[in-house]
């Protein structure tokens, strides 16, 4: 089956610890992007990728790093200095053949801070 | 800054009649517009996406856009109980980005 993996479901962190979330596509889609929902809101760009090994940071990157090493592969890292990263994350891909902005998304990734 | 504005709800609605969800965008040079479903605790589906002004119908749904009013909706026919759920609207940009409005709760009433 197509489409797009991430993991984990649940993820806790505590203060002051870096952790990486996983997102991969087997779609063969070329862009890839991290969003940020929080409870009742609707969705902010953290980081895109358009190409691999090139990424673009969104309207909330600070506190967030991300590669794409590989095309089926875009994780984020959700660093210390991300002050308030409890949320729900969403990864999502795009084809640029075609309609090119029409993304399809991850099942999610909750992260709470202990 | 891009904004799309979306009545975040709850709107209520019993089972049977045409829900309405409505979706205001600032960008007038936008050409791309998509209703995303998302059901509590999950993560966005795609069910609608509109590029030219008037109607689109996919089954119950139907997708309207006014670019001169900047202005997108969705009608939702024969509202369902499982039709329940937060739907979000999606504005393209330039670059491939889309700028997601903040949603509205829908509420089907059995």
């Amino acid at each position: 089956d197509g489409g797009i993996t991430q993991s984990p479901k649940y993820l806790f962190r505590k203060e002051g610890q870096n952790v990486t979330l996983s997102c991969e596509q087997n779609l063969n889609h070329d862009a890839m992007y991290w969003y940020r929902q929080d409870p009742g809101q609707g969705l902010r760009l953290i980081y895109y990728s358009q190409i691999v090994n090139d990424f673009q940071k969104g309207d909330i990157a600070e506190g967030y790093s991300v590669s794409r090493e590989k095309k089926e592969s875009f994780p984020l890292t959700v660093t210390s200095a991300q002050k308030n990263p409890t949320a729900f994350y969403l990864c999502a891909s795009s084809s640029l053949a075609g309609h090119r902005d029409t993304q399809y998304f991850g099942p999610g990734t909750r992260l709470t801070v202990l | 800054q891009k904004e799309v504005e979306q009545n975040s709800g709850p709107l209520s609605v019993p089972e049977g009649a045409i829900a309405s969800l409505n979706c205001t965008y600032s960008d007038r040079v936008s050409q791309s517009f998509f209703w995303y479903r998302q059901y509590s605790g999950k993560s966005p589906e795609l069910i609608m996406s509109i590029y030219s002004n008037g109607d689109k119908e996919d089954g119950r749904f139907t997708a309207q856009l006014n670019k001169a009013s900047q202005y997108v909706s969705l009608l939702i026919r024969d509202s369902q109980p499982s039709d329940s759920a937060t739907y979000l609207c999606a504005v393209g940009g330039a670059g491939n980005m889309l700028t997601f409005g903040g949603g509205t709760r829908l509420m089907v009433k059995p």
